[in-house]
């Protein structure tokens, strides 16, 4: 069975960067039919899709945070992670992790992490 | 970007209702369309994909349709494990747009 788990600082202070990193067990994140994704809920609020990335590297970013948004993918550890600088209250939000099918067919998010709270404070 | 919109934004309802949710496109799109169910403090689950086919495990009182711009998630008969917010997604393409949520409750 598949599994996702968000790991990283739960505090981060404004105007630094917000490091996650997802571990993915009981499937390779390098198989070729899927990507790896980030998606964020602020508290009380609905869900933003913040980045997709293939285990080759290739990425996808939410327009409305490119500038500040970084993934990348560890395929030895069978890991990917979110960079996210700059943060601001407006960032503190639960991240999720999930997959999703690297086909337009395939692209629903099927299996997610169980979240991982991140406050933005000083 | 697509924009979906939702209603409604909360719904109350009891055991035993036929409930529907209609989630509307900004553009339309052939039905790459999924629908997720979140409980507090967990992730979302998804329900139906392609607008229309019921993931492996999800009980068959769920149901979607829809094409265009126009979709909907009804459950035919309100169970207790139901109440919930239910998010409509495309992906059809990026980025990747969630609807705003439409919150189940008990009535």
């Amino acid at each position: 069975q598949l599994q996702l788990q968000e790991s990283g600082p739960g505090l981060v202070k404004p105007s630094e960067t917000l490091s996650l990193t997802c571990t993915v067990s009981g499937g390779s994140i390098s198989s070729s039919s899927y990507y790896w994704g980030w998606i964020r809920q602020p508290p009380g609020k609905g869900l933003e899709w913040i980045a997709s990335i293939y285990y080759s590297g290739s990425t996808y970013y939410n327009p409305s945070l490119k500038s500040r948004v970084t993934t990348s993918v560890d395929t030895s550890k069978n890991q990917f992670s979110l960079k996210l600088s700059s943060v601001t209250a407006a960032d503190t939000a639960v991240y999720y992790c999930a997959r999703l099918g690297a086909s337009i067919a395939a692209r629903r998010l099927d299996y997610w992490g169980q979240g991982t709270l991140v406050t933005v404070s000083s | 970007d697509i924009q979906m919109t939702q209603s409604p934004f909360t719904l109350s309802a009891s055991v035993g209702d036929r409930v529907t949710i209609t989630c509307r496109a900004s553009q339309s799109f052939s039905g790459w369309l999924a629908w997720y169910q979140q409980k507090p403090g967990k992730a979302p689950k998804l329900l139906i994909y392609k607008a229309s086919t019921l993931e492996s495990g999800v009980p068959s009182r769920f149901s979607g349709s829809g094409s265009g711009t126009e979709f909907t998630l009804t459950i035919s008969s309100l169970q207790p494990d139901d109440f919930a917010t239910y998010y409509c997604q495309q992906y059809y393409t990026y980025p990747l747009t969630f609807g705003g949520g439409t919150k189940v409750e008990i009535k």
